[in-house]
Protein backbone atom coordinates (compact mmCIF):
# COMPACT_ATOMS: atom_id res chain seq x y z
CA UNK A 1 0.00 0.00 0.00
CA UNK A 2 0.90 3.39 -0.76
CA UNK A 3 1.39 5.90 2.13
CA UNK A 4 2.70 9.66 2.68
CA UNK A 5 4.52 10.90 5.26
CA UNK A 6 4.43 14.68 5.92
CA UNK A 7 6.73 16.56 8.16
CA UNK A 8 5.99 19.31 10.39
CA UNK A 9 2.51 20.35 10.21
CA UNK A 10 3.31 23.69 10.82
CA UNK A 11 6.02 25.55 9.48
CA UNK A 12 7.24 29.30 9.92
CA UNK A 13 9.57 31.18 7.94
CA UNK A 14 10.70 35.01 7.40
CA UNK A 15 9.21 35.89 4.31
CA UNK A 16 12.61 36.11 1.54
CA UNK A 17 13.54 32.80 3.09
CA UNK A 18 13.98 29.30 2.14
CA UNK A 19 10.99 26.93 2.29
CA UNK A 20 11.29 23.35 2.74
CA UNK A 21 8.33 21.44 3.05
CA UNK A 22 8.87 18.22 3.75
CA UNK A 23 7.80 14.89 2.22
CA UNK A 24 8.21 11.05 2.08
CA UNK A 25 6.37 8.49 0.96
CA UNK A 26 6.12 4.41 0.51
CA UNK A 27 5.28 2.66 -2.21
CA UNK A 28 6.13 -0.64 -3.55
CA UNK A 29 6.85 0.74 -7.19
CA UNK A 30 8.19 4.32 -7.42
CA UNK A 31 4.55 6.46 -7.78
CA UNK A 32 3.63 9.82 -9.63
CA UNK A 33 3.85 12.64 -7.14
CA UNK A 34 2.11 15.59 -6.53
CA UNK A 35 2.19 19.04 -4.56
CA UNK A 36 -0.97 20.94 -3.94
CA UNK A 37 -1.47 23.98 -1.93
CA UNK A 38 -4.90 25.01 -0.16
CA UNK A 39 -5.60 28.35 0.79
CA UNK A 40 -8.34 29.25 3.31
CA UNK A 41 -11.72 28.51 2.21
CA UNK A 42 -10.62 27.11 -1.43
CA UNK A 43 -10.13 23.77 -3.06
CA UNK A 44 -6.73 22.46 -4.01
CA UNK A 45 -4.19 23.71 -6.66
CA UNK A 46 -1.54 21.79 -8.27
CA UNK A 47 2.07 23.42 -7.56
CA UNK A 48 3.79 20.64 -9.65
CA UNK A 49 3.50 16.54 -10.36
CA UNK A 50 6.22 14.27 -10.83
CA UNK A 51 5.41 11.56 -13.42
CA UNK A 52 8.93 9.60 -14.14
CA UNK A 53 10.36 11.93 -16.44
CA UNK A 54 13.29 14.73 -15.08
CA UNK A 55 13.68 14.10 -11.32
CA UNK A 56 13.91 17.90 -10.53
CA UNK A 57 10.17 19.39 -11.25
CA UNK A 58 9.69 22.98 -11.72
CA UNK A 59 6.17 24.30 -10.88
CA UNK A 60 4.32 27.29 -10.68
CA UNK A 61 5.23 30.39 -8.20
CA UNK A 62 8.79 29.33 -8.18
CA UNK A 63 8.08 26.47 -6.07
CA UNK A 64 10.00 23.18 -7.28
CA UNK A 65 10.67 19.59 -5.89
CA UNK A 66 13.24 17.02 -6.56
CA UNK A 67 12.29 13.04 -6.38
CA UNK A 68 14.78 11.34 -4.72
CA UNK A 69 14.16 7.68 -4.99
CA UNK A 70 17.33 6.01 -2.73
CA UNK A 71 15.39 8.42 0.13
CA UNK A 72 11.99 8.32 -1.29
CA UNK A 73 11.79 11.93 -0.83
CA UNK A 74 9.64 14.34 -2.82
CA UNK A 75 10.55 17.82 -0.59
CA UNK A 76 9.13 20.83 -1.78
CA UNK A 77 11.60 24.24 -1.93
CA UNK A 78 10.87 27.55 -3.05
CA UNK A 79 14.22 29.61 -2.89
CA UNK A 80 12.45 32.78 -1.06
CA UNK A 81 9.04 32.94 0.39
CA UNK A 82 6.55 35.46 -0.46
CA UNK A 83 3.64 36.97 2.14
CA UNK A 84 1.09 35.18 -0.25
CA UNK A 85 2.70 31.36 -0.16
CA UNK A 86 0.95 31.14 3.27
CA UNK A 87 -1.33 28.33 3.11
CA UNK A 88 -1.52 24.76 3.65
CA UNK A 89 0.71 22.20 1.19
CA UNK A 90 -0.30 18.79 0.56
CA UNK A 91 2.01 16.22 -1.04
CA UNK A 92 0.37 13.27 -2.67
CA UNK A 93 1.30 10.35 -4.44
CA UNK A 94 -0.83 8.05 -6.69
CA UNK A 95 0.22 4.53 -8.47
CA UNK A 96 1.34 4.69 -11.84
CA UNK A 97 -0.23 1.11 -13.08
CA UNK A 98 -3.53 2.18 -12.13
CA UNK A 99 -5.74 3.79 -14.31
CA UNK A 100 -7.42 5.27 -11.43
CA UNK A 101 -6.15 8.33 -10.52
CA UNK A 102 -6.62 7.89 -7.10
CA UNK A 103 -4.31 10.02 -4.60
CA UNK A 104 -3.48 9.85 -1.13
CA UNK A 105 -2.68 12.45 0.65
CA UNK A 106 -0.31 13.45 3.26
CA UNK A 107 -1.43 15.19 6.53
CA UNK A 108 -0.68 18.65 5.08
CA UNK A 109 1.65 21.46 6.24
CA UNK A 110 1.10 24.57 7.51
CA UNK A 111 3.29 27.42 6.28
CA UNK A 112 3.29 30.35 8.44
CA UNK A 113 5.34 33.49 6.66
CA UNK A 114 6.37 36.24 8.62
CA UNK A 115 7.32 40.05 7.72
CA UNK B 1 -13.05 27.63 -19.24
CA UNK B 2 -15.33 27.46 -15.94
CA UNK B 3 -13.00 25.37 -13.42
CA UNK B 4 -14.79 22.67 -11.04
CA UNK B 5 -17.93 23.51 -9.60
CA UNK B 6 -19.89 22.57 -6.97
CA UNK B 7 -23.17 23.37 -5.68
CA UNK B 8 -23.98 24.29 -3.07
CA UNK B 9 -21.31 25.80 -1.38
CA UNK B 10 -21.89 25.82 2.31
CA UNK B 11 -25.22 23.71 4.18
CA UNK B 12 -26.06 22.58 7.05
CA UNK B 13 -28.27 19.22 7.90
CA UNK B 14 -29.55 17.33 10.78
CA UNK B 15 -28.42 13.97 11.92
CA UNK B 16 -30.47 11.42 10.05
CA UNK B 17 -31.11 13.51 7.51
CA UNK B 18 -29.91 12.85 3.87
CA UNK B 19 -27.60 15.44 1.59
CA UNK B 20 -27.04 15.51 -2.63
CA UNK B 21 -23.97 17.68 -3.30
CA UNK B 22 -23.69 18.05 -6.80
CA UNK B 23 -19.86 18.80 -9.42
CA UNK B 24 -20.07 20.24 -12.60
CA UNK B 25 -16.36 18.76 -14.10
CA UNK B 26 -14.40 20.98 -16.46
CA UNK B 27 -15.67 20.82 -19.80
CA UNK B 28 -14.69 18.26 -21.59
CA UNK B 29 -13.33 16.18 -18.81
CA UNK B 30 -14.91 13.23 -18.40
CA UNK B 31 -13.50 11.65 -14.58
CA UNK B 32 -14.50 13.27 -11.73
CA UNK B 33 -13.41 11.79 -8.39
CA UNK B 34 -14.68 13.05 -4.76
CA UNK B 35 -12.53 13.58 -1.56
CA UNK B 36 -13.56 14.11 1.80
CA UNK B 37 -11.59 16.42 4.04
CA UNK B 38 -11.63 16.65 7.96
CA UNK B 39 -9.24 18.10 10.12
CA UNK B 40 -8.98 14.23 11.77
CA UNK B 41 -8.66 12.14 8.83
CA UNK B 42 -7.29 14.53 6.40
CA UNK B 43 -8.15 14.31 2.67
CA UNK B 44 -9.17 10.68 2.09
CA UNK B 45 -10.77 9.66 -1.11
CA UNK B 46 -14.03 8.92 -1.39
CA UNK B 47 -14.94 7.39 -5.18
CA UNK B 48 -14.08 7.78 -8.76
CA UNK B 49 -16.20 7.92 -12.19
CA UNK B 50 -14.99 8.01 -15.71
CA UNK B 51 -17.99 7.76 -18.25
CA UNK B 52 -20.69 6.98 -15.87
CA UNK B 53 -18.81 4.24 -14.48
CA UNK B 54 -17.44 3.87 -10.62
CA UNK B 55 -13.70 2.85 -11.24
CA UNK B 56 -13.16 3.26 -7.99
CA UNK B 57 -14.20 3.26 -3.98
CA UNK B 58 -12.35 4.15 -0.91
CA UNK B 59 -13.21 2.88 2.28
CA UNK B 60 -16.29 4.80 3.29
CA UNK B 61 -19.30 3.25 4.62
CA UNK B 62 -22.02 2.19 2.40
CA UNK B 63 -24.49 5.43 2.98
CA UNK B 64 -22.01 7.40 1.04
CA UNK B 65 -22.74 7.05 -2.62
CA UNK B 66 -22.34 8.44 -5.86
CA UNK B 67 -23.04 8.46 -9.47
CA UNK B 68 -21.88 10.51 -12.93
CA UNK B 69 -24.24 11.72 -15.80
CA UNK B 70 -24.22 11.42 -19.64
CA UNK B 71 -23.03 14.89 -19.36
CA UNK B 72 -19.90 13.81 -16.90
CA UNK B 73 -21.73 15.69 -13.83
CA UNK B 74 -21.65 13.89 -10.91
CA UNK B 75 -23.22 13.99 -7.24
CA UNK B 76 -22.71 12.30 -3.92
CA UNK B 77 -25.38 11.51 -1.64
CA UNK B 78 -24.88 10.75 2.31
CA UNK B 79 -27.59 9.28 3.29
CA UNK B 80 -28.42 9.02 7.61
CA UNK B 81 -25.83 11.59 8.57
CA UNK B 82 -23.91 11.41 11.19
CA UNK B 83 -22.12 14.33 13.43
CA UNK B 84 -18.95 12.93 12.08
CA UNK B 85 -19.81 13.42 8.52
CA UNK B 86 -18.99 17.46 9.00
CA UNK B 87 -16.34 17.96 6.36
CA UNK B 88 -15.64 19.17 3.28
CA UNK B 89 -16.43 17.42 0.37
CA UNK B 90 -13.99 17.77 -2.95
CA UNK B 91 -14.97 17.08 -6.20
CA UNK B 92 -12.21 16.95 -8.79
CA UNK B 93 -12.50 16.17 -12.72
CA UNK B 94 -9.41 15.39 -15.26
CA UNK B 95 -9.37 14.69 -18.77
CA UNK B 96 -8.47 11.06 -18.90
CA UNK B 97 -8.45 7.97 -16.98
CA UNK B 98 -5.09 7.33 -15.91
CA UNK B 99 -3.15 8.42 -12.92
CA UNK B 100 -0.55 10.91 -14.51
CA UNK B 101 -3.35 13.07 -15.69
CA UNK B 102 -3.75 16.39 -14.16
CA UNK B 103 -6.68 16.11 -11.54
CA UNK B 104 -8.25 19.78 -10.52
CA UNK B 105 -10.12 20.35 -7.57
CA UNK B 106 -13.12 22.86 -7.21
CA UNK B 107 -13.59 24.76 -4.31
CA UNK B 108 -15.74 22.12 -2.23
CA UNK B 109 -18.99 22.03 -0.44
CA UNK B 110 -18.89 22.31 3.18
CA UNK B 111 -20.86 20.14 5.24
CA UNK B 112 -21.74 20.77 8.98
CA UNK B 113 -24.36 18.01 10.42
CA UNK B 114 -25.78 18.92 13.81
Amino acid sequence: AQSVTQLGSHVSVSEGALVLLRCNYSSSVPPYLFWYVQYPNQGLQLLLKYTSAATLVKGINGFEAEFKKSETSFHLTKPSAHMSDAAEYFCAVSDPRASSYKLIFGSGTRLLVRP
Amino acid sequence: KAGVTQTPRYLIKTRGQQVTLSCSPISGHRSVSWYQQTPGQGLQFLFEYFSETQRNKGNFPGRFSGRQFSNSRSEMNVSTLELGDSALYLCASSLAEGSGNTIYFGEGSWLTVV
